[in-house]
């Protein structure tokens, strides 16, 4: 068990619907990381945010966004939802900011689009 | 465009035998370089890193890792293979606040 905690752990919705995806970091972590794996695209990173703050920006669709909080946790909002969207939704935390840092990965989030 | 390639997508190999599962990158100045393993249903877990220094890093479970600037390549390898090897890898490279994956290879260690 990485400490990282993703709900939900299935979806499925419909195109164009919207959903959030949430992410609690492990205990003392300030970095949080999202990444899409999916069949034909395979593992990409999509956003990073450090203490609330975006620090990093990866292969994101617009019609995505995410943000995080005070307490830390983050939400990976998407909308406009289309089946190429379905995947597996990663998020990972480390301590810090630096790259150096091993990052944490939950358990993911299966989203599959009809 | 930069990248990482893990050119084999299956990988077999006997228990008790040697394995290597290679990587190599295609990403501008020094970048730090990953491998992660994925069991069935569950995230990606940390094995070892590459920051700086001495060309074999070890990591976890027994892997370790030989980097080569001038083949820009990042090979896992073990010295004796486990069943319970039996994953998906993935090498990434970190560099200009990016991260970058391979493809992933998926390892069958054999009885």
């Amino acid at each position: 068990d990485s400490g990282v905690t993703q709900t939900p752990k299935h979806l499925i919705t419909a195109t164009g619907q919207r959903v959030t995806l949430r992410c609690s970091p492990r205990s003392g972590d300030l970095s949080v990381y999202w990444y899409q794996q999916s069949l034909d695209q395979g593992l990409q990173f999509l956003i990073q945010y450090y203490n609330g703050e975006e620090r990093a920006k990866g292969n994101i669709l617009e019609r995505f966004s995410a943000q995080q909080f005070p307490d830390l946790h983050s939400e990976l909002n998407l909308s406009s939802l289309e089946l190429g969207d379905s995947a597996l939704y990663f998020c990972a935390s480390s301590g810090g900011d630096s790259r150096q840092e091993t990052q944490y990965f939950g358990p993911g989030t299966r989203l599959l689009v009809l | 465009a930069q990248s990482v390639a893990q050119p084999e997508d299956q990988v077999n190999v006997a228990e008790g035998n040697p394995l290597t599962v290679k990587c190599t990158y295609s990403v501008s100045g020094n970048p730090y370089l990953f491998w992660y393993v994925q069991y069935p249903n569950r995230g990606l877990q940390f094995l070892l890193k590459y920051i700086t220094g001495d060309n074999l890093v070890k990591g976890s479970y027994g892997f370790e890792a030989e980097f080569n600037k001038s083949q820009t390549s990042f090979h896992l390898k073990k010295p004796s293979a486990l069943v319970s090897d039996s994953a998906l890898y993935f090498c990434a490279a970190y560099n200009f606040n990016k991260f970058y994956f391979g493809s992933g290879t998926k390892l069958n260690v054999k009885p």
